[in-house]
């Protein structure tokens, strides 16, 4: 079965690291790239970032450079996103999707990460 | 960065009613980079269209894209109670970043 199955639910204290993972299966790997996207509760959808698992290439939007990870183990199918230094702000569902062309064909359920003092 | 617009902000409709959703983008972008999700809630958005005029695979045909240049437009001809929903559409854009509209939310009367 085509999925992506993502990691579960975080809660971490503002200043902290988090990293989410995402494992492919059904596929092959490094045949597609990995987009993040975010969603804040009750807002729309963020693009954070891409990256080729073919090659591990990464593009990050602006606002989150230098904040941002993503890497792959290809070994075992899995994208991960490591967010550092956490804001209150980041308290959103993260979702990891398989770019097809230029759109996204494939998401996994998400990922609540809660960030809380 | 290409912002896009999407309005209304919330459509209400009868089942059976036809509705439309627009998304207007800052500049023009290539109908080829051009896509629909569809959000129920709770879930993981689900793409609809691509291409700005593609249905991917399993969508129903009573949704229909289309548009060039800055105006695009989502159709559902007959609404169903199941689609209610969070439509975005989603644009690529230049050097490996894609971006979303604020999305339009579909709410059955």
């Amino acid at each position: 079965q085509v999925q992506l199955v993502q990691s579960g639910a975080e809660v971490k204290k503002p200043g902290a690291s988090v990293k989410v993972s995402c494992k492919a299966s059904g596929y092959t790997f490094t045949s597609y790239a990995i987009s993040w996207v975010r969603q804040a509760p009750g807002q729309g959808l963020e693009w954070m970032g891409w990256i080729s698992a073919y090659n591990g290439n990464t593009n990050y939007v602006q606002k989150l450079q230098g904040r941002v990870t993503m890497t792959t183990d290809t070994s075992t199918s899995t994208a991960y996103m490591e967010l550092r230094s956490l804001r209150s702000d980041d308290t959103a569902v993260y979702y990891c999707a398989r770019e097809f062309g230029w759109y996204f064909d494939l998401w996994g359920r998400g990922t609540l990460v809660t960030v809380s003092s | 960065e290409i912002v896009l617009t999407q309005s209304p902000g919330t459509l209400s409709l009868s089942p059976g009613e036809r509705g439309t959703l627009s998304c207007r983008a800052s500049q023009s972008v290539s109908s080829s980079y051009l896509a629909w999700y569809q959000q129920k809630p709770g879930q993981a958005p689900r793409l609809l269209i691509y291409g700005a005029s593609s249905r991917a695979t399993g969508i129903p045909d009573r949704f229909s894209g289309s548009g060039s240049g800055t105006d695009f437009t989502l159709t559902i001809s007959r609404l169903e109670p199941e689609d209610l929903a969070v439509y975005y559409c989603q644009q690529y854009g230049s050097s490996l970043t894609w971006t979303f509209g604020q999305g339009t939310k579909v709410e059955i009367k």
